[in-house]
């Protein structure tokens, strides 16, 4: 199984400020990871796919990175609506799996 | 735009079933391969399990492998999970989705709870 690692598990961050979400996964995944925000007591929303391609709808101030392990998730400049959760997800291989999830917070 | 609605959840005691259910609207059902994912109350999201587009393929994570079974029914886009042997561990929100261009998944339900509790 594929062990995804997010990073960190709490992000405090001031509107229009910039975050950056880690994850790692154990083996190499290559391009096949997807980034998911939630709000809570909402379902999850894909933002990205192939680790860089933005999902439909998704606005220029997300973005994603990576290859391999290493991947981030980039958000520019915060808006209200931007603190959430975010998780990130493997499926090159099965079981798919997920990290256990990023909190931005208002600073 | 993609509609997908659960039904199904509520309470049951340890050891019982319950079966869940997934209506499909605005796309093609019959050609899309589609996933449960569940959220414990507080947690993060885990893949539950997952069915190719004609059912003829399904995969299910270890934790719920010989309990839980996916299945589908084309005729009626409708995509089901049915849960025995359930435990308090499988307390959660559970979501269907829709699988994208790869196994990543750009629609989900609002999701049905299931509570597993004596």
């Amino acid at each position: 199984e594929i062990v995804m690692t997010q990073s960190p598990a709490t992000l405090s961050v001031s509107p229009g400020e910039r975050a950056t979400l880690s994850c790692r996964a154990s083996q190499s995944v290559s391009s096949n990871l997807a980034w998911y925000q939630q709000i809570p007591g909402q379902a999850p929303r894909l933002l990205i796919y192939g680790a860089s391609t933005r999902a439909t709808g998704v606005p220029a101030t997300f973005s994603g990175s990576g290859s391999g392990t290493e991947f981030t998730l980039t958000i520019s400049s915060l808006q209200s609506e931007d603190f959430a959760g975010y998780y990130c997800q493997q499926y090159t291989n099965w079981p798919l799996t997920f990290g256990g999830g990023t909190k931005v917070e208002i600073k | 735009e993609v509609q997908l609605l659960e039904s199904g959840g509520g309470l049951v005691q340890p050891g019982g079933s319950l079966r869940l259910s997934c209506a499909a609207s605005e796309f093609t059902f019959s050609t899309s391969a589609m996933t449960w994912v569940r959220q414990a109350p507080g947690k993060g999201l885990e893949w539950v399990a997952s069915i190719s587009a004609t059912g003829g393929s399904t995969y299910y994570a270890d934790s719920v492998k010989g309990r839980f079974t996916i299945s589908r029914n084309n005729s009626k886009n409708t995509l089901n999970l049915q849960m025995h042997s359930l435990r308090v561990e499988d307390t959660a929100v559970y979501y269907c989705a829709k699988r994208g261009s790869g196994w990543f998944h750009g629609s989900w339900g609002q999701g049905t709870l299931v509570t597993v509790s004596s």
